[in-house]
């Protein structure tokens, strides 16, 4: 186990829909990630934020909504999905943003598996 | 545009062999890069980080070497064996001020018994 866990681990949901993808990390860590991975594509970083801060949205549409409590909770709250949006969606921390004395190294939970019918 | 290239073609190898893999990228000056190995429906795990000013690190089997001037990491694997066989992502760190690291779409090895 990476310290990251994730939930649900699998979900189904309509277009019209809203559904949330939970994320917390045990290693207390201050910057935490969303990325979406689609088959034979790489990773794609959908939301970063460091100290509950967003510090970068990757141009991500609006029906993505991301949400950080504090530093050890990430949400993802999901509505009016598109088929296309059916993917591998992963969660990460990482100490802190990469500076002077720290790397990103990221830490990742086992993924949502999403599917928008 | 800045781009990091693996080759997408699953590598096969024996038992027991050694594997590389490549990562190739171009109009970065990463200050560092990272290897993952991802599992089928499973998220990446960390393997090794390397450097700019390093050459080469070791882990146990794995060995990674980093050449900024040819821009390009491999990743080997020594003596290899079959629960060696997974996607292994590269993944750099950009100095152009983006908050996050940019990894490539990973290279599937299968190592047959």
């Amino acid at each position: 186990e990476t310290g990251v866990t994730q939930t649900p681990r699998h979900l189904v949901m309509g277009m019209t829909n809203k559904k949330s993808l939970k994320c917390e990390q045990h290693l207390g860590h201050n910057a935490m990630y969303w990325y979406k991975q689609s088959a034979k594509k790489p990773l794609e970083l959908m939301f970063v934020y460091s100290l509950e801060e967003r510090v970068e949205n990757n141009s991500v549409p609006s029906r993505f909504s991301p949400e950080c409590p504090n530093s050890s909770h990430l949400f993802l709250h999901l509505h009016t999905l598109q088929p296309e949006d059916s993917a591998l969606y992963l969660c990460a921390s990482s100490q802190d943003l990469a500076g002077v004395l720290y790397t990103d190294t990221q830490y990742f939970g086992p993924g949502t598996r999403l599917t928008v019918l | 545009s800045q781009k990091i290239e693996q080759n997408s073609e699953a590598l096969n190898i024996q038992e027991g062999k050694t594997a590389t893999l490549t990562c190739n990228y171009t109009n970065y000056s990463p200050a560092y890069l990272q290897w993952y190995r991802q599992d089928p429906g499973r998220g990446p795990v960390f393997l090794l980080l390397i450097r700019e000013n390093e050459k080469e690190k070791r882990k146990e089997r794995l060995k990674v070497t980093f050449d900024t001037t040819l821009k390009q990491s491999l990743f080997h694997i020594t003596a290899s064996q079959p629960a060696d066989s997974a996607t292994y992502l590269c993944a750099l760190a950009l100095d152009t001020g983006r908050r996050a690291l940019t990894f490539g779409s990973g290279t599937r090895l299968q190592v047959q018994p």
